[in-house]
């Protein structure tokens, strides 16, 4: 069975203070990993996929790194607006079909005080 | 690009009626569109998987009387919650899929459901 463990479930931080959250997944053969924000009361944003151990990718202060075992998304100098549930997910499973399930982590809600 | 909506953004009902809440791709088509709910200070739970043309795949243990799900055409899909109790209160939250073989699950802005 595929599971999603996102750490820490809360993270504080003071404006500027960089810092990483963590997704550690085990799955039958990664097809993609996603990363979301949430608002509360709203739908997830989408911001990255990553699809192989070594990529990365970056969007102004946030940039999130994958290996084989787990996927970090790293905050650089936050700030307040940057206050959010982060998701993680994966997708996974071989096969020719063109979509695929999420297995969604439990969230690192993030709170950035000013 | 990507941008789905859902209507609703909340409804208020009275136990026992049905309601219907739609998920549409505004610019872009969609093979495929996702039915999930959340609970308070919880992450998003699959209801079902809705193909267009053909009938839903729910997830083990959401009851498929109780949840319609109709996938008309490649920007629309419609959840309806019949016969709706107290329980069935939620958010219910859409996603969608593009054709082009892209991955990525675009997700709609929500529907806040509360049971009377």
């Amino acid at each position: 069975e595929d599971q999603v463990t996102q750490s820490p479930e809360a993270l504080r931080l003071q404006e500027g203070e960089s810092s990483s959250l963590n997704c550690s997944y085990t799955v039958s053969g990664l097809r993609g990993l996603f990363w979301y924000r949430q608002d509360p009361g709203k739908g997830p944003e989408f911001l990255f996929t990553l699809y192989s151990a070594g990529e990365e990718k970056e969007k102004e202060r946030l940039k999130a790194t994958l290996t084989k075992k787990e996927s970090f998304l790293h905050i650089t100098a936050p700030k307040p607006e940057d206050s959010a549930t982060y998701l993680c997910a994966v997708q996974a499973g071989a096969g020719g079909t063109s979509y695929g399930k999420l297995t969604f982590g439990q969230g690192t809600i993030l709170t950035v005080h000013p | 690009g990507a941008v789905v909506s859902q209507h609703p953004s909340w409804v208020i009902c009275k136990s026992g009626t049905s309601v219907k809440i739609e998920c549409r791709s505004l610019d872009f088509q969609a093979t495929t569109m996702f039915w999930y709910r959340q609970f308070p200070k919880k992450s998003l739970m699959l209801m079902a998987t809705s193909n267009e043309g053909s009938k839903a795949t729910y997830e083990q243990g959401v009851e498929k009387d109780k949840f319609l799900i109709n996938h008309a055409s490649l920007t629309l899909s419609t959840l309806t919650v019949t016969s709706a109790h107290p329980e069935d209160s939620s958010f219910y939250i859409c996603s969608a899929v593009g054709t082009s073989g892209h991955r990525t699950q675009y997700f709609g802005p929500g529907t806040r459901l509360t049971v009377l």
